[in-house]
């Protein structure tokens, strides 16, 4: 079974602390994803990767950066935490896109609930 | 930007009811995925649907693409307490890496 697993289920931290989010994935996929999960609006797209050290602009980058050093592993940073970024973190990873087939599904981690105070 | 609707927001069926939750877009999709998240967890991956007209089932869930790819259905029959949680559909709608996603779908079963 594919297995996501991020490294923390509840986080508590202080406006203006540094955040690291880690996820690591056992399937060898390429793809790999950082979401934000918020009431009302849905899971929204921060960064994702496609390869080690690639990384691409999601929906809501600001205030967020990501680091794909090994191919198993894709963390979520946040240089310098804002309560506005209170909210359940989501990290999954499928396989790459073929040409003419569909995106293959994508595996979730277990979630992150970060509260900045 | 692309957006999918999903409706209701929420909903509260009694144990053993049918219920449909539907997830709609204004431009066609290359694909349209069904997700299931318990309670502050991750998403379970449900169905997936590709083809206009598609249907697929497994146990007592029934997701339904229409001919246009522009509307999903999932279909609930016999529900019960462990059906409970949110629904999301996500969806392809240029054929990249990135899926768009519906608000989710809060389904409740009562005893």
């Amino acid at each position: 079974d594919v297995k996501v697993t991020q490294s923390s289920r509840y986080l508590v931290k202080r406006t203006g602390e540094k955040v690291f989010l880690e996820c690591v994935q056992d399937m060898d996929h390429e793809n790999m994803f950082w979401y934000r999960q918020d009431p009302g609006l849905g899971l929204r797209l921060i960064y994702f990767s496609y390869d080690v050290k690639m990384k691409e602009k999601g929906d809501i980058p600001e205030g967020y950066s990501v680091s794909r050093e090994k191919k198993e592993r894709f963390s979520l940073i946040l240089e310098s935490a804002s309560t506005n970024q209170t909210s359940m973190y989501l990290c999954a990873s499928s396989f790459p896109l073929v040409a003419d087939t569909q995106p293959d599904e994508q595996f979730f981690g277990p979630g992150t609930r970060l509260t900045v105070l | 930007s692309q957006e999918l609707e999903q409706s209701p927001q929420s909903l509260i069926v009694q144990e053993g009811k049918n219920l449909t939750i539907n997830c709609t877009s204004s431009k066609t999709l290359y694909g349209l995925y069904w997700y299931k998240q318990k309670y502050g967890e991750g998403l379970i991956f449900l169905m997936m649907l590709q083809k206009g007209g598609e249907e697929k089932s497994h146990e007592k869930i029934t997701a339904k693409l229409d001919e246009k790819k522009q509307q999903s259905s999932l279909h609930i029959t016999a529900s019960q307490p462990s059906h409970a949680g949110i629904y999301l559909c996500g969806a392809d709608p240029d054929s990249n890496y990135q899926l768009i996603w519906g608000a989710g779908t809060k389904l409740i079963i009562k005893p």
